[in-house]
């Protein structure tokens, strides 16, 4: 079955810079979850997106954006890159739409970020 | 959403059952009970949730007590490729438009030895 993709899996920056990562969610899911995990730390959400709109946020700092786009996948953009965004980025994605029923999240693989 | 309290580490011999508890004692009637592991630095895998009823799939069995302020997490037969760090999660099934973010807390590491 097709999985969450994220793209890169390893990254690479300096202070200051700025970085992209994306998340490609299962196909028919409608949301999209991104969580940070810190090194020694359990992943902590950031925010979320359920039909390219933002619909939860949480402790992302203000260097930080994202967006859902009208096929669904999610782009989280990192400004002025700090020592401290060193992490692993997690996206998740589940199907919201269609009634309230059960949704499980699904992760992907994750975007190590290393900032220098 | 209800805090967890996991054991933060546990062990386990291959080809034994692991059986991971979780508290939850303030959980509320409509919440319910998320397992997820994550094996080392990969993405947490969801691994089995229930509300009040005893649960089982390919993967575990979920057993929650009567009054839902415990469950155990039940691995029948773990293999090495189990060790992970297990979490527990409670939380409401939003409806149309609610917030459904996973709060993690510390889990439980389980190693499983040869």
């Amino acid at each position: 079955a097709a999985g969450v993709i994220q793209s890169p899996r390893h990254l690479i920056k300096e202070k200051r810079e700025t970085a992209t990562l994306k998340c490609y969610p299962i196909p028919r899911h409608d949301t999209v979850y991104w969580y940070q995990q810190g090194p020694g730390q359990d992943p902590q959400f950031l925010i979320s997106f359920y039909e390219k709109m933002q619909s939860d946020k949480g402790s992302i700092p203000d260097r930080f954006s994202a967006q859902q786009f009208s096929d669904y996948h999610s782009e989280l953009n990192m400004s002025s890159l700090e020592l401290g965004d060193s992490a692993l980025y997690f996206c998740a994605s589940t199907r919201r739409s269609g009634g309230p029923v059960l949704k499980t999240q699904y992760f992907g693989p994750g975007t190590r970020l290393l900032v220098l | 959403d209800a805090k967890t309290t996991q054991p933060p580490s546990m062990d386990c011999a291959e080809g034994r059952a692991a059986n991971l508890p979780c508290n939850h004692s303030t959980i509320s009637g409509n919440e319910y009970v998320y397992w997820y592991r994550q094996i080392h630095s990969q993405g947490p895998q969801y691994i089995i949730h229930g509300l009040k009823n005893n649960e089982t799939n390919e993967m575990a069995s979920l057993i929650i007590t009567e009054d839902r302020k415990s469950s155990t997490l039940i691995l029948p037969h773990a293999t090495l490729r189990d060790t992970a760090v297990y979490y527990c999660i409670v939380r409401v099934e939003g409806t149309q438009g609610g917030s459904e973010k996973l709060v993690f807390g510390k889990g439980t590491k389980l190693t499983v030895n040869p």
